[in-house]
C-alpha cells in the first residue's frame, strides 16, 4: 500500500532563517506531488506541484521554492523565512493527471517567530 | 478567479442525527469533486468523490449529491458520531492538475 511521510512534524524557526521540509512517498511510482499551505482556520492553498523529477510548477509567487530530486521525494525550501510563512504545510500525492484524487501526508506545523 | 465556497463555517449536530454539509462551486468546467475530512492537527483524509456525470454517490454512512444546475455539492452523514467531528472540505477539479479547495466547515457532534 502507498504511504506518504512528512518531516519534521513541527518546527519553530526565527525570521530570516532557512527552511527545508521533506516529503516522501512509498508504494507508488511517478506520482504527482503537491505542496499546500493551510493557515489557521482556513482552506488549502496550493503552492507547488510536480509531475516528474525536476519538474516544478508554482501556483503563487512567494518566498518559497520546491524541488524534486528523486521520483518520490519532494522538498519545500526557503532561504529566508518571513513571519507570514507560518502555517500548516501539507504534502500530497496523486496517481496521475487523469486520476484526480489526492492523498495527504500528516503535515508540518511551522511557526516563524 | 472562480472559487469553491461553503455555505456554513460551523455546524453543530447531536449524536445520532444526520448531518448535511453544503458547498457551492462556480467553475462549470469542473468534472470531479471530492470531500475531505480533516481532524485537528492532521492531514485531510479522502471521504468520497463524484464525477460530473453523476448526481449521487453513496459510501459507508456518507452520501454526496451533485446539482450541476445550481453548482451545488453536499455531503450527508447518516447517524453522526462523535468521531465525525472534524473540518470538512469540498474540492473541485477544473481541467488540469490542481484541486481547488473550499475554506471548510467545522462539524461538531454533541452528545
Amino acid at each position: 500500500s502507498q504511504t506518504i511521510h512528512q518531516w519534521p512534524a513541527t518546527l519553530v524557526q526565527p525570521v530570516g532563517s532557512p527552511l527545508s521540509l521533506e516529503c516522501t512517498v512509498e508504494g507508488t511510482s511517478n506520482p504527482n506531488l503537491y505542496w499546500y499551505r493551510q493557515a489557521a482556520g482556513r482552506g488549502l492553498q496550493l503552492l507547488f506541484y510536480s509531475v516528474g523529477i525536476g519538474q516544478i510548477s508554482s501556483e503563487v509567487p512567494q518566498n518559497l521554492s520546491a524541488s524534486r530530486p528523486q521520483d518520490r521525494q519532494f522538498i519545500l525550501s526557503s532561504k529566508k523565512l518571513l513571519l507570514s510563512d507560518s502555517g500548516f504545510y501539507l504534502c500530497a500525492w496523486g496517481a496521475s493527471p487523469s486520476v484526480h484524487e489526492q492523498f495527504f501526508g500528516p503535515g508540518t506545523r511551522l511557526t516563524v517567530l | 478567479g472562480e472559487s469553491v465556497g461553503l455555505h456554513l463555517p460551523t455546524l453543530s449536530v447531536q449524536e445520532g442525527d444526520n448531518s448535511i454539509i453544503n458547498c457551492a462551486y462556480s467553475n462549470s468546467a469542473s468534472d470531479y469533486f471530492i470531500w475531505y475530512k480533516q481532524e485537528s492537527g492532521k492531514g485531510p483524509q479522502f471521504i468520497i468523490d463524484i464525477r460530473s456525470n453523476m448526481d449521487k454517490r453513496q459510501g459507508q454512512r456518507v452520501t454526496v449529491l451533485l446539482n450541476k444546475t445550481v453548482k451545488h455539492l453536499s455531503l450527508q452523514i447518516a447517524a453522526t458520531q462523535p468521531g465525525d467531528s472534524a473540518v470538512y472540505f469540498c474540492a473541485e477539479n477544473p481541467p488540469g492538475y490542481a484541486l481547488n479547495f473550499g475554506k471548510g466547515t467545522s462539524l461538531l457532534v454533541t452528545p
